[in-house]
């Protein structure tokens, strides 16, 4: 039962660097999402989908971008890392509840 | 205004205490209910929805107040094993659609 998997566990970047998190899903759901998680500051929505072909922006989308070009994948992609982006990222799919992947700890420097 | 609202605590009890978490949402369109919770450095996972006639799940009983726009997480029995960040989420439509994370409410069981 893989569920959702993303991919890597762990990262860390220079500043202006670029890279992709990895977001896989099994369940065959038309909504995926991508979260970042600071202390203090809760779950915040950064892209969502709602199927293969639409995304849309959350409430911190600037910095990232996305696409879903099959319904098992929703990478999410930093352009030109910065220190502000340091954080824990969480991929999540689902109808009615979201289940959520491991998450990935980023660190920029 | 915040989606949703929680107290953040930390709420810290002895185990076999009874608990409560409380939640405000803002928007009086919100159609689906859920508590969720995330141990440390883990994802979240989804604990029960809440229906509106309340629900029970074993320890755990959840109610809603759409008048309010309260919702309420109850916990008997307090184990240590409960320990963890309590979130509630809240989504405006019955399926689909973003969900709004309140920050959590932290939760110590000690023995």
């Amino acid at each position: 039962n893989a569920g959702v998997t993303q991919t890597p566990k762990f990262q860390v970047l220079k500043t202006g660097q670029s890279m992709t998190l990895q977001c896989a899903q099994d369940m065959n759901h038309e909504y995926m999402s991508w979260y970042r998680q600071d202390p203090g500051m809760g779950l915040r929505l950064i892209h969502y989908s709602v199927g293969a072909g639409i995304t849309d922006q959350g409430e911190v989308p600037n910095g990232y971008n996305v696409s879903r070009s099959t319904t098992e994948d929703f990478p999410l992609r930093l352009l030109s890392a910065a220190p502000s982006q340091t954080s824990v990222y969480f991929c999540a799919s689902g109808r009615t509840e979201a289940f959520f992947g491991q998450g990935t700890r980023l660190t920029v420097v | 205004r915040k989606e949703v609202e929680q107290d953040p605590g930390p709420f810290n009890v002895p185990e076999g205490a009874t608990v409560a978490f409380n939640c405000t949402y803002s928007n009086s369109a919100s159609q689906s209910f859920f508590w969720y919770r995330q141990d440390c450095r883990k994802e979240p996972k989804l604990l029960m929805s809440v229906y509106s006639s309340g629900n029970e799940d074993g320890r755990f009983t959840a109610q809603l107040n759409r008048a309010s726009q309260y919702i309420s997480l109850l916990i008997r029995d307090s184990k240590l094993s409960d320990s963890a960040t309590y979130l509630c989420v809240v989504r405006r439509g019955a399926t689909l659609g973003r969900l709004y994370f309140g920050r959590g409410t932290q939760l110590t069981v000690w023995p």
